[in-house]
């Protein structure tokens, strides 16, 4: 059973358009994270949610807003794309044991804007 | 603020030779230290984790890393690497405020 899944898992859209990738984890966690990660491989957190509440949110446009419907879910909706946007996207979400905490990511979704 | 360096953007071995990756990280405090390993177009999956428990740590797939707060480092080594261990290796400090700080991470190349 996949812990942290993201759908889709690969999207080509045309600049302008308006997109969503979804999110969910079957783990418990009440935690869950979307980073970009661009094409020199770099990874960068974007946002984190805490029991549907946003509680990190990094210099990142507006035109990017997560959406966390439940815990278990968090989505990313992206308007009027561009092509800067191209990267791919990985969700996670993290468990704390004994104070330490670790992050399990998803496969990534693959953005492409033309 | 807590951050990591990896020197080397890509480290080349032969198939049953040992794997060294590094890692240096600042930090202002005891951190909390990760690897994590990235397959051709796969997602990342945790290969460790350093949390002040033992300074010598062992991963996933014959992976370990050691915990030198004297030279501020966290390298990665495997005895013998293997065919599949060819990927992405991010080394990845908590900063302590619920974020991950990647580092620019090392492409591993095997050849037979």
């Amino acid at each position: 059973d996949t812990a942290v899944s993201q759908t889709p898992k690969y999207l080509v859209t045309q600049m302008g358009n308006d997109k969503s990738i979804k999110c969910e984890q079957n783990l418990g966690h009440d935690t869950m994270y979307w980073y970009k990660q661009d094409s020199k491989k770099f990874l960068k957190i974007m946002f984190s949610y805490n029991n549907k509440e946003l509680i990190i949110n990094e210099t990142v446009p507006n035109r990017f807003s997560p959406k966390s419907p439940d815990k278990a879910h968090l989505n990313l909706h992206i308007n009027s794309l561009e092509l800067g946007d191209s990267a791919v996207y990985f969700c996670a979400s993290r468990t704390m044991t004994r104070n330490q905490e670790t992050q399990y990511f998803g496969p990534g979704t693959r953005l492409l804007v033309l | 603020a807590q951050s990591v360096t990896q020197l080397d953007s890509h480290v080349s071995v032969s198939e049953g030779t040992p794997v060294l990756l590094r890692c240096n990280y600042s930090s202002s405090y005891s951190p909390s230290l990760f690897w994590y390993v990235q397959h051709p177009n796969k997602g990342l999956q945790l290969l460790l984790k350093y949390t002040s428990a033992a300074t010598l740590v062992k991963g996933i797939n014959g992976f370990e890393a050691e915990f030198k707060k004297s030279e501020t480092s966290f390298h990665l080594t495997k005895p013998s690497a293997h065919m599949s261990d060819a990927a992405e290796y991010f080394c990845v400090v908590n900063t302590g405020f619920q974020k991950l700080v990647f580092g620019t991470g090392t492409r591993l190349l095997v050849s037979p």
